[in-house]
């Protein structure tokens, strides 16, 4: 059975840094890209970031370019959110994602979400 | 650049069908045969229910079907259950190597 479970979200100062974390079990997760999406409260979905299987390309949103970093250590089964420069406009429920394989822009398991509040 | 255009609500009795629309660009929608679906209950994480504008995966009903013609594509729900009742979004990969969702579609079974 496919589990992700965020972790790392919290209440944090504008201007301040967080690190999310997505622990992954149930597929061979180094084979799979993974995704960050984020919802703000009442509000739509948003893509955040991207990294493929192996770690060596990422993609991220305009609105966080340059702030956040997405990476990953397969040899434990985890893919990370580094969250710096924070503003209130961050503050969502994260979202980890597995993409299906052939393309990165689908996602067919989901875990429930850290939340982040970026508040003073 | 901007979310992928769905109505805000569309509503239908047991039985019917009903048909979200999501509107994007020859940037998005338009240009790839990347968009998917989601269907997202309250509390809780989005399912996929269509990929590739119309593919299905596997356990989810075919009661959902997915379409696309030119920069708009269309969620189809068919013999609507009360447990449709959800929000439902479509997204799509974009030319700038990013994905682009929808704003979301409030469903409402009467």
């Amino acid at each position: 059975e496919v589990q992700l479970l965020e972790s790392g979200g919290g209440l944090i100062q504008p201007g301040g840094s967080l690190r999310l974390s997505c622990a992954a079990s149930g597929f061979t997760f180094g084979s799979c890209d993974m995704s960050w999406v984020r919802q703000a409260p009442g509000k739509g979905l948003e893509w955040v970031s991207t990294i493929s299987g192996g770690g060596a390309k990422t993609y991220y949103a305009d609105s966080v370019k340059g702030r956040f970093t997405i990476s990953r250590d397969n040899s434990k089964n985890t893919l990370y959110l580094q969250m710096n420069s924070l503003r209130a406009e961050d503050t969502a429920l994260y979202y980890c994602a597995k993409a299906i394989g052939g393309g990165w822009s689908k996602h067919d398991y989901w875990g429930q979400g850290t939340l982040v509040t970026v508040s003073s | 650049q901007s979310a992928l255009t769905q109505p805000a609500s569309v509503s239908g009795s047991p039985g019917q069908s009903i048909t979200i629309s999501c509107t994007g660009t020859s940037s998005d929608v338009g240009v790839y045969n990347y968009v998917s679906w989601y269907q997202q209950h309250p509390g809780k994480a989005p399912k996929l229910l269509i990929y590739d504008v119309s593919s299905r995966p596997s356990g989810v009903s075919d009661r959902f079907s997915g379409s696309k013609s030119g920069n708009t594509a269309s969620l189809t729900i068919s013999g609507l259950q009360a447990e449709d009742e959800a929000d439902y979004y479509c997204s799509s990969y974009t030319s700038s190597t990013t994905v682009i969702f929808g704003g979301g579609t409030k469903l409402t079974v009467l």
